[in-house]
């Protein structure tokens, strides 16, 4: 699976749109794009994914570059509950391989 | 939909003895869990992966015969860190992957681990 580089942390002011970047230039073209977070002392939690094409759910915005090389999560509207640990993870979806987690965005959010 | 209890959410025990920790899929079965490790500040570190039915695949570096993994049925998955250390203290969190291809896979709480 392709490695990830993503900003140690972030701020965002409440209520403001949190736009958090991924790298991922080696990507291969079966592989997805995921995003999870991780609340302190909680489980992951899946936020989105995407492979080509900009998604977007309930929760948040996925926005592909057209050479897949980088993404963006947007939060439209952070709020203090969105504070949390956010991992990118790039994989081949369905094939039954795990998710191997890098370091992650730590995004606070600033009331 | 797609639920993963864990149980328990925190224990403490002492030094030489033995912990089980329980992950279930409550409304899917799941051919295969992860066990994750996560210490404070850190990401998660992936330990093993276990199939229904079968030996668990141990990441390089996890000591198989110190954290025993069994995955009886499609519902349960255990992880039982025997003779704990205290440096076995961490957070453990397990995954799962349902049975119909789902594109991400559902995390436990977790289980906060102290050995004392």
């Amino acid at each position: 699976d392709a490695k990830t580089t993503q900003p140690t942390s972030m701020d965002c002011a409440e209520g403001r749109a949190a736009n958090l970047p991924c790298n991922h230039s080696t990507i291969s073209g079966n592989e997805y794009v995921y995003w999870y977070r991780q609340i302190h002392s909680q489980g992951p939690q899946y936020i989105i994914h995407g492979l080509k094409n900009n998604e977007t759910n309930e929760m948040a915005s996925l926005i592909i570059t057209e050479d897949r090389k980088s993404s963006t999560l947007i939060l439209p509207h952070a709020t203090l509950r969105d504070t949390a640990v956010y991992y990118c993870i790039v994989r081949v979806a369905d094939t039954g391989n795990q998710f191997y987690f890098g370091t992650g965005t730590s995004l606070t959010v600033i009331p | 939909g797609a639920v993963v209890s864990q149980h328990p959410s925190w224990v403490i025990c002492k030094s030489g003895t033995s912990v089980k920790i329980e992950c279930r899929s409550l409304d899917f079965q799941a051919t295969t869990m992860f066990w994750y490790r996560q210490f404070p500040k850190q990401s998660l570190m992936l330990m093993a992966t276990s199939n229904e039915g079968s030996k668990a695949t141990y990441e390089q570096g996890v000591e198989k015969d110190k954290f025993l993994i069994n995955h009886a049925s499609l519902t349960l998955s255990t992880l039982t860190v025997t003779s704990a250390h205290p440096e076995d203290s961490s957070f453990y969190i397990c995954s799962a992957k349902g049975t119909q291809g789902r594109y991400g896979y559902t995390f436990g709480s977790g289980t906060r681990l102290t050995v004392v």
